[in-house]
């Protein structure tokens, strides 16, 4: 079946560092891939997507480009800032008679230190 | 776009009581899905509705849990009786149906603590 794996946090990072944060993905099909963050004490937002393979989705600083050769969405961001720090998660949407069901990951936390 | 929202924002309530919370999606969107997050067990999907009607409830715990759509502007996730473990945040997400838009928006959650 579907599934994601991210890598595991929490991952610890100054101000102005760069940012990578693993994801993997198995799927059958062509699914599209997207990146959810949580801030503290609030519900999931999406922050970028990619709907086909070598699509870069971009946000706010952020970018995943959408890797079928290596079933991979890694986001990454060039220069941290305090305000990033949260838990991201990848998802993938379903197949079938199912694309609006998404399937994430168990989420990465990020914490960002002055 | 007043977003996906949920109420109570809190709950607090002791073992062996009815709980229910609510939800109401962002308008013309026809998914509607019920997640429940603990730091054990992550993000899970409890049941999802297409046009008002359940889909797929095989994340549903057990039998304590009911949800319901009556219509499209509301859903309600019951839980009865309560249990401690059952203490959470639930979140309500909902999705629109348009070619190649999968992405759900999620509500700020219900933060339920049964004692």
């Amino acid at each position: 079946g579907n599934s994601v794996t991210q890598m595991e946090g929490p991952v610890t990072l100054s101000e102005e560092a760069f940012l990578t944060i693993n994801c993997t993905y198995t799927a059958t099909g062509y699914p599209s891939l997207f990146w959810y963050v949580q801030y503290p004490g609030e519900g999931l937002q999406l922050l970028l997507k990619a709907t086909k393979a070598d699509d870069k989705g971009s946000n706010k600083g952020f970018e995943a480009t959408y890797r079928k050769e290596t079933t991979s969405f890694h986001l990454e961001k060039g220069s941290v800032q305090v305000s990033d720090s949260a838990v991201y998660f990848c998802a993938l949407s379903g197949q079938g008679g199912g694309y609006n069901k998404l399937i994430f990951g168990a989420g990465t936390r990020l914490a960002v230190h002055p | 776009d007043a977003g996906v929202i949920q109420s109570p924002r809190h709950e607090v309530t002791e073992m062996g009581q009815e709980v229910t919370l609510r939800c109401k999606p962002i308008s013309g969107h026809d998914y509607l899905f019920w997640y429940r997050q603990t730091m054990m067990r992550g993000l899970e999907l409890l049941i999802y509705f297409n046009n008002n009607v359940p889909i797929d409830d095989s994340g549903m715990p057990e039998d304590r849990f009911s949800a319901k759509m009556p219509n499209a502007s509301f859903s309600t996730l019951k839980i009865q009786p309560s249990e401690p473990r059952d203490s959470a945040v639930y979140f309500c997400a909902s999705s629109p149906t348009l070619a190649g838009v999968y992405e759900q928006y999620f509500g700020p959650g219900t933060r339920l603590t049964v004692t």
